[in-house]
Parts: structure tokens; C-alpha cells; sequence
């Protein structure tokens, strides 16, 4: 499925780096998000923008600065980060609106953090 | 927000029929349940919604009693491939859904 594509698929960053994580969604959907999975703990929500507006965040450290140029794209901007920050983030949109609203997720992100 | 609540893991054999239980003691009344199927290295995957009795579609059915308060996703002559997690998770209305840790399902030839 390509309805949701995140780049780059792996990434591998040391603490003192400046990377960012892409989401792109290609279903016309208006709300976007960013989870994280740790190792063996389920999905935690850091983001959630509709309509390029903020709606949610999850207490999520500044060291994690999202962006959301429009309701097509998703970006995670990431410096100084530490070791634990290694996991999987995923990236999903929605149709963002009423109680049917299902997310469709992205491949993710794995990033390790050395 | 308190999440739901489904079991730790559940081992089948090819063929058989699943059925995973979950129980949303703080549904409220507008909230659908939805399920979601998650391969490792891989973001969650819809697999149903409903919001009350049974809703069935190509991949699962999906039991809601009169209560709401539980639900029961049923796999039809489960295979290898089958082998995932799968999640229940809390619908608030607006875009906070809180997902718990899952069912690891294991399926075995």
C-alpha cells in the first residue's frame, strides 16, 4: 500500500545530529499524526495536526519538532537526542472527522540513536 | 484516558477459528470500535469497525454486545500469516486514540 509513505525507512543518528523523518499521504486526508513504539510497549501519540493546525501534543520533549506545511505533509525534525528516543515512529493520517474516523498508518521509521 | 483492555497473547493452529476479546468499560456513547492488525516492523493496519451487534467484512467479524462494553474480533480459519498484533484501541471522538499493548497472536502449523 502506498497511501501513506515515511522517509527515510531506517535511519541512524548520533546525539549531536540534526535529522528529520518525512510523511506524505496520498489519500486527501486532513488530520496527521506521529507515534512512537518503543521495543515491546504499545504506540504512544506524540502529534496530531488537522488541517495543518496543532491539535495535539502528548508532552513530547522539544528535542522533537513537528511541522506541517499542509495537510499532505508531515515532517519530525529531531536534534540532540538520546539513546532511549531509538524506536519505530510511525506516521498516520485521517479523514479527521466523526466517530468513524480510522487512521491509515505508514511503514515507519526506525531510528536508532547511538 | 483509560485504555482498553485485551489479553497478552493467544496461540492457534492453522485452520482454527480466533476470537479476541476486548473489553471498553469507558466507551462512550458515540465511540465506534475499530481493530486494528500490526506485522513487526510495520504500522498498524485497519481490519474493522463497528459501533453495535455484528459487522462482518472479506477479513474478520466483529462481535458487539447490547452493553458496548466488550468486543470480539473473530479470524476465520486463521493461517501463518495471520501472525501479528492486534490492537483494540480507544476511539476518544476527537484524535486522541490510546492504544494498549495489543494481542500477540501466534499462530502454528
Amino acid at each position: 500500500e502506498t497511501g501513506v509513505t515515511q522517509t527515510p525507512r531506517h535511519l541512524v543518528m548520533g546525539m549531536t545530529n540534526k535529522k528529520s523523518l518525512k510523511c506524505e499521504q496520498h489519500l486527501g486526508h486532513n488530520a496527521m499524526y506521529w507515534y512512537k513504539q518503543s521495543a515491546k510497549k504499545p504506540l504512544e501519540l506524540m502529534f496530531v495536526y488537522n488541517f495543518k493546525e496543532q491539535t495535539e501534543n502528548n508532552s513530547v520533549p522539544s528535542r522533537f519538532s513537528p511541522e506541517c506545511p499542509n495537510s499532505s505533509h508531515l515532517f519530525l525534525h529531531l536534534h540532540t537526542l538520546q539513546p532511549e528516543d531509538s524506536a519505530l515512529y510511525l506516521c498516520a493520517s485521517s479523514q479527521g472527522q466523526g466517530e468513524t474516523d480510522t487512521q491509515y498508518f505508514g511503514p515507519g521509521t526506525r531510528l536508532t540513536v547511538l | 484516558l483509560a485504555k482498553t483492555t485485551q489479553p497478552i497473547s493467544m496461540d492457534s493452529y492453522e485452520g482454527q477459528e480466533v476470537n479476541i476479546t476486548c473489553s471498553h468499560n469507558n466507551i462512550a456513547t458515540n465511540d465506534y470500535i475499530t481493530w486494528y492488525q500490526q506485522f513487526p516492523s510495520q504500522g498498524p493496519r485497519f481490519i474493522i469497525q463497528g459501533y453495535k451487534t455484528k459487522v462482518t467484512n472479506e477479513v474478520a467479524s466483529l462481535f458487539i454486545p447490547a452493553d458496548r462494553k466488550s468486543s470480539t474480533l473473530s479470524l476465520p480459519r486463521v493461517s501463518l500469516s495471520d501472525t501479528a498484533v492486534y490492537y483494540c484501541p480507544r476511539n476518544t471522538g476527537g484524535f486522541k486514540t490510546i492504544f494498549g499493548a495489543g494481542t500477540r497472536l501466534f499462530v502454528k502449523a
